[in-house]
């Protein structure tokens, strides 16, 4: 069973489109984030929840906006794409907020074209 | 604002030569430190992690790592590296205390690229 899972792998959409990356996690864990990739492969942290209360929101823009229902849940919904949000996003979660390491998703290539 | 620098940024060795990748932090207080890899168009899996005691650190597949506080370095060792070790490292650091409590903060990874 995969731990952290998110749908899509892949996302090639043009360029004004709305979006939705979908992340489960069966670790039970309490603390989920949004981390972006870009194509220098440099990892950001973009939002962090933890039972589904959100708290880190680093500078992004607004037309990113997380959703959590439940702790085992965390999506991102991004309106209006840009040429620029093209990247690799990755879904993470660990046992609670603090120091301890995270388990990471597959990624999500993501395309604006 | 705490910062994680990768020196190394494409390695190229040969299979059974010796690894090390450094790692070094800014932040003077208390962190927790991680290695993760990333294979060929995988996700992130954590090779090894420092929370505290022994400075000296073992993980997956070979890898160790060092802390080395008055240096703020955690370096990435192996002995021997193998052609399936191609992949993209990357150190992170979390640091208590600070405003970035809670976050990963990721160095900018080293291409490891091993020939057989």
């Amino acid at each position: 069973d995969t731990a952290v899972s998110q749908t899509p792998k892949y996302l090639v959409t043009q360029m004004g489109n709305d979006k939705s990356i979908k992340c489960e996690q069966n670790l039970g864990h309490d603390t989920m984030y949004w981390y972006k990739q870009d194509s220098k492969k440099f990892l950001k942290i973009m939002f962090s929840y933890n039972n589904k209360e959100l708290i880190i929101n680093e500078t992004v823009p607004n037309r990113f906006s997380p959703k959590s229902p439940d702790k085992a849940h965390l999506n991102l919904h991004i309106n209006s794409l840009e040429l620029g949000d093209s990247a690799v996003y990755f879904c993470a979660s660990s046992p609670y907020t603090g120091g301890t390491e995270a388990f990471f998703g597959q990624g999500t290539r993501l395309t604006v074209v | 604002a705490q910062s994680v620098s990768q020196h190394n940024h494409h390695v190229i060795l040969s299979e059974a030569a010796s690894l090390e990748l450094g790692c070094n932090y800014s932040y003077g207080g208390t962190v927790n430190l991680f290695w993760y890899v990333q294979y060929p168009g995988q996700h992130l899996q954590l090779l090894l992690k420092y929370f505290s005691g022994d400075p000296l650190v073992k993980g997956i597949k070979g890898f160790e790592a060092e802390f080395i506080k008055s240096k703020f370095s955690f370096n990435l060792r192996k002995p021997s590296v193998q052609w399936s070790d191609t992949a993209e490292y990357f150190c992170a650091v979390n640091a208590y205390g600070s405003s970035n409590t809670g976050k990963l903060i990721f160095g900018q990874g080293t291409t490891l690229q091993v020939k057989p």
